[in-house]
């Protein structure tokens, strides 16, 4: 089965910084690759799906990139709101496995 | 108002058997697979089971694989989690998803609150 890995597990910005996460794969999953965003007591969240498209609704300071094996979640201006757990998530094959998350929180 | 509603959680003992049930309702499922996953408190995403739209194609984690079953009834809006020969390791919330497509594996547009179950003797 392929593998996910996220770094960093955990980092603080603060309000206005730009913030990168990055997933990477084990093996090739092409742009099969999801984002959630679970804030502390709720449930996850639909980010971006296919590596890089916006899910409806979706504030535009998200967004995504990478194909193959490594992929990133940038937030360009991080917002209090978004203290957070966020978790990639491969899905080209069953068992579509999440990355162990990045959590997010204030400086 | 869109919702994914879980019941069938509870305290069993290792060895024991649970049915979970989710419900949905708001938004359709009929074109949709469905998931099931699982997260112990304060841990992260471990996804358990999905269903194609129309029920003929299944798949499991190896965690769970030979011991979960999964199905559903689109007449009744319902995805179904049926779950035996249960070890303490499955303790965790049950959370059920919509996936986006009629796939069984694709990503999760819509999540249920979760129904805790505890294996413990």
């Amino acid at each position: 089965d392929t593998q996910m890995t996220q770094s960093p597990s955990s980092l603080s910005a603060s309000v206005g910084d730009r913030v990168t996460i990055t997933c990477r794969a084990s093996q090739g999953i092409t742009n099969y690759l999801a984002w959630y965003q679970q804030k502390p007591g709720k449930v996850p969240e639909l980010l971006i799906f296919a590596a890089s498209t916006l899910q409806s609704g979706v504030p535009s300071r998200f967004s995504g990139s990478g194909s193959g094996t490594d992929f990133t979640l940038t937030i360009t201006s991080l917002q209090p709101e978004d203290v957070a757990t966020y978790y990639c998530q491969k899905y080209n094959s069953a068992p579509p496995t999440f990355g162990p998350g990045t959590k997010v929180d204030l400086k | 108002e869109v919702q994914l509603v879980e019941s069938g959680g509870g305290v069993v003992r290792p060895g024991g058997s649970l049915r979970l049930s989710c419900t949905v309702s708001g938004i359709g499922i009929d074109d949709h697979g469905m998931s099931w996953v699982r997260q112990v408190p304060g841990k992260g995403l471990e996804w358990v089971s999905g269903i194609n739209w129309s029920g003929n194609s299944r798949y499991y984690a190896d965690s769970v694989k030979g011991r979960f079953t999964i199905s559903r009834d689109n007449a009744k809006k319902s995805l179904y989690l049926q779950m035996n020969s249960l070890r303490t390791e499955d303790t965790a919330v049950y959370h059920c998803a919509r996936v986006a497509r009629p796939l069984a594996v694709a990503e999760n547009d819509y999540w249920g609150q979760g129904t805790l179950v505890t294996v413990s003797s």
